[in-house]
């Protein structure tokens, strides 16, 4: 079974600052897909980014993007000169390639912005 | 489009009481599911659907069902509504599996309180 743990229940930056927040994986699959979701207090899930296992490219999207370390079953996102409307609640998520397009989820990192 | 509608946004349950949460896409989406998000445990999936006709378990199922009549519908019914059972719940459908890292789109969310 994959599991995805994000180790960082909170954390609170200035705005403009760089913040990255951690998550790591479990599982003995070889292709699969990670995703970045972010859930602002409208509680609408957003796609931040995504990457394929397969690629070694970090992908990135503006002021988004991830240290990928297959390897070691990190995936990482760094959000720069980050913004206020940056808060929100951020959640790594899995997927095999393979099969039905279940995600599993970590617990999620309460990210705050502060003026 | 509307993309994926979810009803009732908010609901309030006595204990033993049944319900049914409403799921519509109208993007001809074949992958269908329901998540649960409680405090501290990201999203779990309690049923998903890969086309009409066709529904399995996800990762929490006990004291929900589900059916899949038609492409566009998806309900989550709750038979007989424990407390255990708050929570909020989100649908969530893409297209089938494997062409692609599918994305997953998200409806805003139902909040259920079981008294």
């Amino acid at each position: 079974a994959q599991t995805v743990t994000q180790s960082q229940p909170e954390m609170s930056v200035q705005e403009a600052e760089t913040v990255t927040l951690s998550c790591t994986y479990d599982t003995s699959e070889n292709n699969y897909y990670l995703f970045w979701y972010k859930q602002p207090p409208s509680r609408q899930m957003i796609l931040v980014i995504r990457q394929e296992a397969y690629k070694q490219q970090n992908a990135t999207e503006n002021r988004f993007s991830v240290n990928f370390q297959k390897a070691a079953k990190s995936f990482s996102l760094k959000i720069s000169d980050s913004q206020l409307g940056d808060t929100a609640m951020y959640f790594c998520a899995f997927r095999v390639v393979q099969g039905a397009q279940k995600l599993v989820f970590g617990q999620g990192t309460r990210l705050t912005i502060n003026p | 489009n509307a993309g994926v509608t979810q009803t009732p946004k908010f609901q309030v349950l006595k204990t033993g009481q049944s319900m049914t949460l409403q799921c519509a896409q109208d993007m001809n989406h074949e992958y269908m599911s329901w998540y649960r998000q409680d405090p501290g445990m990201g999203l779990r999936l309690i049923h998903y659907s890969v086309g009409a006709g066709i529904t399995d378990q996800g990762e929490v199922p006990n004291g929900y069902n589900v059916s899949r009549s038609t492409t566009e519908d998806f309900p989550l019914r709750l038979l007989s509504a424990a407390p255990s059972q708050t929570s909020v719940y989100f649908c969530a459908s893409s297209y089938s599996q494997s062409s692609g890292a599918n994305v997953l789109t998200f409806g805003a969310g139902s909040r259920l309180t079981v008294l």
